[in-house]
């Protein structure tokens, strides 16, 4: 069964800085693109960055571009997000998302972050 | 900057069918957009529903659809359970630097 297991998420002062992780399993994850997607309390969701497989292309929303940055270890199976500079804003609950053809896939709870 | 809009809220009744739309600030909306639609309730994280227009999920209930309609996206519930009362956000490809562009969610209530 295909697993999505978010962490890293906490409370931190403006300015600081959080690495969030996904930890997978169920699939074979070097095969897919990974997101990060997010949503602030009471609000919509909104898409963080992205991170293919082979060239590892790697794009951002304009709202974290600069200040995150996505990685991968595919030897162990899990996504990253470095979130540096951290505002109010940045607050909300972390999603990671694995991308088959055409679509996205949550499976986790998501981790919280608080600045 | 890229806008994918939504109805803010509908409204349906147990047993009926409803239809909530996504539009995209670019123009129609084609199955170049790879449409998908997310179901979340309360408290819980998004599930994803629809990819690619109208692929199911082997999770997705059958009584969800999706389409294009009048240039849209569509998600199209039949048999509406209340269960089903939930917050629904479609999203779109655009490719580029910012691949995916989610709308603002339709609020569905089951009265």
């Amino acid at each position: 069964e295909m697993q999505m297991v978010e962490s890293g998420g906490n409370l931190v002062q403006p300015g600081g800085s959080l690495r969030l992780s996904c930890a997978v399993s169920g699939f074979t994850f070097s095969n897919y693109a990974m997101n990060w997607v997010r949503q602030a309390a009471g609000k919509g969701l909104e898409w963080v960055s992205r991170i293919s497989t082979s060239d590892g292309s790697i794009h951002y929303a304009d709202s974290v571009r600069g200040r995150f940055t996505i990685s991968r270890d595919d030897s162990r199976n899990i996504l990253y997000l470095q979130m540096n500079s951290l505002s109010v804003e940045d607050s909300a609950t972390y999603y990671c998302a694995k991308e088959p053809t055409g679509g996205l896939v949550t499976r986790g709870q998501g981790t919280l972050v608080t600045v | 900057q890229t806008v994918v809009t939504q109805e803010p809220s509908l409204t349906v009744s147990p047993g009926g069918t409803v239809t909530l739309t996504c539009a995209s600030s670019t123009g129609t909306v084609t199955s170049g957009y790879f449409p998908n639609w997310f179901q979340q309730k309360p408290g819980q994280a998004p599930r994803a529903l629809i990819y690619s227009t109208s692929n199911k999920h082997s999770w997705t209930p059958a009584r969800f659809s999706g389409s294009l309609l009048g240039g849209r996206a569509a998600l199209t519930l039949s048999g509406v359970q209340p269960d089903d009362e939930a917050e629904y956000y479609c999203m779109l490809f655009y490719g580029g630097a910012q691949p995916w562009v989610f709308g603002g969610g339709t609020r569905l209530t089951v009265l």
